[in-house]
């Protein structure tokens, strides 16, 4: 069964532009979730997706945004991007994101932002 | 509000030798949780998981233990190798719960 895929692996973006992360869960996965990690703040939770519906967000602000597929397929956005947004953006699914749902990871996005 | 802490940013062991991650909580709601393993340019992986109805699971040469009283978790790699060296994170989550909530990691290093 393949894996959590996540592209583009690598992007550069300067301050002000936006970017769209796109993220494909394991086949049969419902829920997708997204956390951003940067150095010392280990891995700080975005948003989960389920069935197309945003069903929990964390603290971040309105210029992160997402949206999930009828294939379960998810897409992360980040508008009027800032340098502090330079991170390694990580994608996982699980079956049905309840909280003992193991979570599988794709290998990130990392962003920088110059 | 940091609601899982690993205190120890990092940890050097030798080859061999028993490796000790340790992981604090502070939300006795949490009533599950795992360590994840993750390298350079990778996602993380899951590792272990432990219910909180057990003190100890464990799975070949990793071993979690929990201890709910002092809201406490750790995992045992005995014998360490150098493949293991990576960043362990820890995580919590629980009944009702929607997301995982991470510590900030431990980079172990297993030395020959």
């Amino acid at each position: 069964k393949a894996g959590v895929t996540q592209t583009p692996r690598y992007l550069i973006k300067t301050r002000g532009q936006q970017v769209t992360l796109s993220c494909s869960p394991i086949s049969g996965h419902r829920s997708v979730s997204w956390y951003q990690q940067t150095p010392g703040q280990g891995l700080q939770f975005l948003f989960e997706y389920f069935s197309e519906t945003q069903r929990n967000k964390g603290n971040f602000p309105g210029r992160f945004s997402g949206r999930q597929f009828s294939n379960s397929r998810s897409e992360m956005n980040v508008s009027t991007l800032e340098l502090g947004d330079s991170a390694l953006y990580l994608c996982a699914s699980s079956l049905a994101g309840q909280g003992r749902d193991t979570q599988y990871f794709g290998p990130g996005t990392r962003l920088t932002v110059l | 509000d940091q609601q899982v802490k690993q205190n120890s940013p990092s940890l050097s062991v030798q080859e061999g030798r028993i490796s000790i991650l340790n992981c604090d909580y502070t939300n006795s709601m949490f009533d599950y949780f795992l360590w994840y393993k993750k390298y350079p340019a990778e996602g993380p992986t899951f590792l272990i998981s432990i219910s909180s109805i057990k003190d100890k699971n464990e799975d070949g040469r990793f071993t979690v233990f929990l201890n709910k009283s002092a809201k406490h978790l750790s995992l045992h790699i005995v014998p360490s190798q150098p493949g293991d060296s990576a960043v362990y994170f820890c995580a919590a989550s629980g009944t009702g719960f929607q997301k995982l909530v991470f510590g900030t990691g431990t980079r172990l290093l297993v030395s020959p």
